[in-house]
């Protein structure tokens, strides 16, 4: 199975900041790494998908990178919606999540 | 628009059964695949199992393998979640997600079902 590993587990920033989300694979997954973004009380929300493709209607502010083993998420600047909890998913082998970044308010 | 519907959750005694159900719509359900994924109250999320559109080919988590059968009825727009041998860490949201293509990424979610195993 392949472990996808999230830091740092919640990020404390206040709205305007950039934030930077990692996500490790304990095998290499090429570059089948998606992000979803929840909040409480909601389903995920898929924001990235194949690494660094934004998925529709995803604002310009949300960015991947990545391959391999090493994957980011960035937020250019963050907006009063985006404090949420992101996971990292493969589909390189099965399916696997992180265990989740939780973005707070600062 | 694409619409996934969960139900069938419940409370259930552990070692009982329970059968979730998703209904679909807004899309040609048997073009693709669908997966259940669970999330246990305040923790992540953990991705259950899968089927192709075809029904064809079945993947499971090893915490649910030998236990959980997900099936499909692409005649009734709607997949489904027979869980047998229920334990008390199989309690979560159950959330079912469409695939946006092949083994791809999940672009629509249910609104979950609640499944809580308790004597």
């Amino acid at each position: 199975e392949i472990v996808l590993t999230q830091s740092p587990a919640t990020l404390s920033l206040s709205p305007g900041d950039g934030a930077t989300l990692s996500c490790r694979a304990s095998q290499s997954v090429s570059s089948y790494l998606a992000w979803y973004q929840q909040k409480p009380g909601q389903a995920p929300r898929l924001l990235i998908y194949d690494a660094s493709n934004r998925a529709t209607g995803i604002p310009v502010r949300f960015s991947g990178g990545g391959s391999g083993t090493d994957f980011t998420l960035t937020i250019s600047s963050l907006e009063p919606e985006d404090f949420a909890v992101y996971y990292c998913q493969q589909r390189s082998n099965s399916w696997t999540f992180g265990q989740g970044t939780k973005v707070e308010i600062k | 628009e694409v619409q996934l519907v969960e139900s069938g959750g419940g409370l259930v005694q552990p070692g009982g059964s329970l059968r979730l159900s998703c209904a679909a719509s807004g899309f040609t359900f048997s073009d693709y695949g669908m997966n259940w994924v669970r999330q246990a109250p305040g923790k992540g999320l953990e991705w259950v199992s899968a089927i192709a559109g075809s029904a064809g080919r079945t993947y499971y988590a090893d915490s649910v393998k030998g236990r959980f059968t997900i099936s499909r009825d692409n005649s009734k727009n709607t997949l489904y979640l027979q869980m047998n041998s229920l334990r008390a860490e199989d309690t979560a949201v159950y959330y079912c997600a469409k695939e946006s293509g092949f083994m791809a990424p999940y672009d629509y979610w249910g609104q979950g079902t609640l499944v809580t195993v308790s004597s």
